[in-house]
């Protein structure tokens, strides 16, 4: 087990609505990336938080938002949801946004859009 | 743009039998390159890294990747496989992030290892 927590782990929601996925980094972590992993497909990077701000964002429209903590633990939010939303969210820390750090990732949030 | 290919969908082996998960980069510059495996229903385990060094790189549970610059490949290898290796493989690049100073891993398609008993 890497340390890594992310809670809910599955959840369904509908089209329209709003969810928060929320994310423990491991002890001393002080940067949290999330992504997205569609059925079949390999994760792509949504964005990454380091002391409390983002750091860097992937393709993702601006309805994917997120938050850092002082603890560093975060949290991602996606509003208005789509069918196509539906997917595996991971969420990875690391000692540091960093070339050489490595990320630990946390065991996934199951969302079903209905 | 920085990526990664895993040509194969799917791999099957025998039990006992050498094991290969195919993966080729497309990278300007010095790749980091990763490789990290999935069981059902779980997040994702790191394997192994290359940084640098060492052609050969180690890594957990007998796994071991052999990283080759003029062919662009990275591919993940054990010498002898066993039924619990049976879960998708992903081969993934370390890359930065546009306008930012942070990096992230991008990852192929994955590759599904079955081993049949």
């Amino acid at each position: 087990e890497t340390g890594v927590t992310q809670s809910p782990t599955h959840l369904i929601k509908t089209r329209g609505q709003q969810v928060t996925l929320r994310c423990s980094s491991q002890s001393g972590h002080n940067t949290v990336s999330w992504y997205q992993q569609a059925l079949g497909q390999g994760p792509q990077f949504i964005f990454q938080y380091y002391r409390e701000e983002e750091n860097g964002r992937g393709n993702f429209p601006p309805r994917f938002s997120g938050l850092q903590f002082p603890n560093y633990s975060s949290e991602l939010n996606v509003n208005a949801l789509e069918l196509d939303d539906s997917a595996l969210y991971l969420c990875a820390s690391s000692l540091g946004p960093g070339m050489n750090t490595e990320a630990f990732f946390g065991q996934g949030t199951r969302l079903t859009v209905v | 743009a920085q990526s990664v290919a895993q040509p194969e969908d799917q791999v099957n082996v025998a039990e006992g039998n050498p094991l290969t998960v195919k993966c080729t980069y497309s990278v300007s510059g010095n790749p980091y390159l990763f490789w990290y495996v999935q069981y059902p229903n779980r997040g994702l385990q790191f394997l192994l890294k290359y940084i640098t060094g060492d052609n050969l790189v180690k890594g957990s549970y007998g796994f071991e990747a052999e990283f080759n610059k003029s062919q662009t490949s990275f591919h993940l290898k054990k010498p002898s496989a066993l039924v619990s290796d049976s879960a998708l493989y992903f081969c993934a690049v370390r890359v930065r992030v546009i306008g930012a100073g942070s990096y992230q891993l991008t990852f192929g398609k994955g590759t599904k290892l079955s081993v049949i008993p």
